[in-house]
């Protein structure tokens, strides 16, 4: 399995331009996640899906992000118009009922898009 | 609301036994992760505890006591490799797959 693939890796751009970030996760997963990390706030919930609804938004800082889903299997983060306060790494994660034998609940997280505003 | 804590920073010798805590308070409670991240990577599952005791797997082990609000990460025979930051995380409830991470704990493995 490929696991939870995100892109880009990286991405430097200027305040007030239009970012996107994408996530693929796992197959069979039902459950998407995106966190975002910083120094300052640790890992926060921004947002996340199950069976591609939007199950709690709360964590969204502001209209200024955006999350869909269109299918199963792709996700996306927007954040427009962009600010430096955004800078941080933004992980994707996704998970399913069953894990093995026990129900960990465990999250399978992507490598992350580390986001840079200007 | 929710908080957790831990410790920011913990440093041990190789070979040696370390315990990381983690305290919540939560208004509801349904189990206890713990992940670890090395610098510049994503957060990995390592543990999980739902009913009081300990869980072991290899050289970590994790604890649980729903009654204190408490658990704790528990690494043996320590190596280089295992220099890494180290995260609680909480979940709420059995209708509630997200989970709520601590500010974790950065462990220093020295030789």
């Amino acid at each position: 399995d490929a696991g939870v693939i995100q892109s880009p890796r990286h991405e430097v751009t200027e305040m007030g331009q239009e970012v996107t970030l994408r996530c693929k996760p796992i197959s069979g997963h039902d459950y998407l996640f995106w966190y975002r990390q910083t120094m300052m706030r640790g890992l926060e919930l921004l947002i996340y899906f199950n069976n591609n609804v939007p199950i709690d938004d709360s964590g969204m800082p502001e209209d200024r992000f955006s999350a869909k889903m269109p299918n199963a299997s792709f996700s996306t983060l927007k954040i427009q118009p962009s600010e430096p306060r955004d800078s941080a790494v933004y992980f994707c994660a996704s998970s399913t009922l069953f894990t093995g034998t026990h129900n960990t609940g465990e999250l399978f997280f992507g490598e992350g898009s580390r986001l840079t505003v200007l | 609301g929710q908080s957790l804590e831990q410790p920011s920073e913990v440093t041990a010798v190789e070979g040696a036994i370390v315990q990381i805590n983690c305290t919540y308070q939560t208004s509801g409670f349904y189990g206890l992760s713990w992940y670890q991240q090395h610098d510049g990577g994503a957060p990995t599952f390592l543990s999980y505890n739902a009913l009081d005791g300990l869980e072991e797997t290899g050289r970590f082990s994790s604890f649980l006591s729903r009654s204190d609000s408490y658990g704790y990460l528990l690494l043996q025979e320590l190596q280089m490799k295992d220099s890494a930051s180290y995260f609680c995380a909480v979940r709420m409830d059995t209708g509630r797959r997200a989970l709520t991470f601590g500010s974790g704990t950065r462990l220093q493995v020295q030789p």
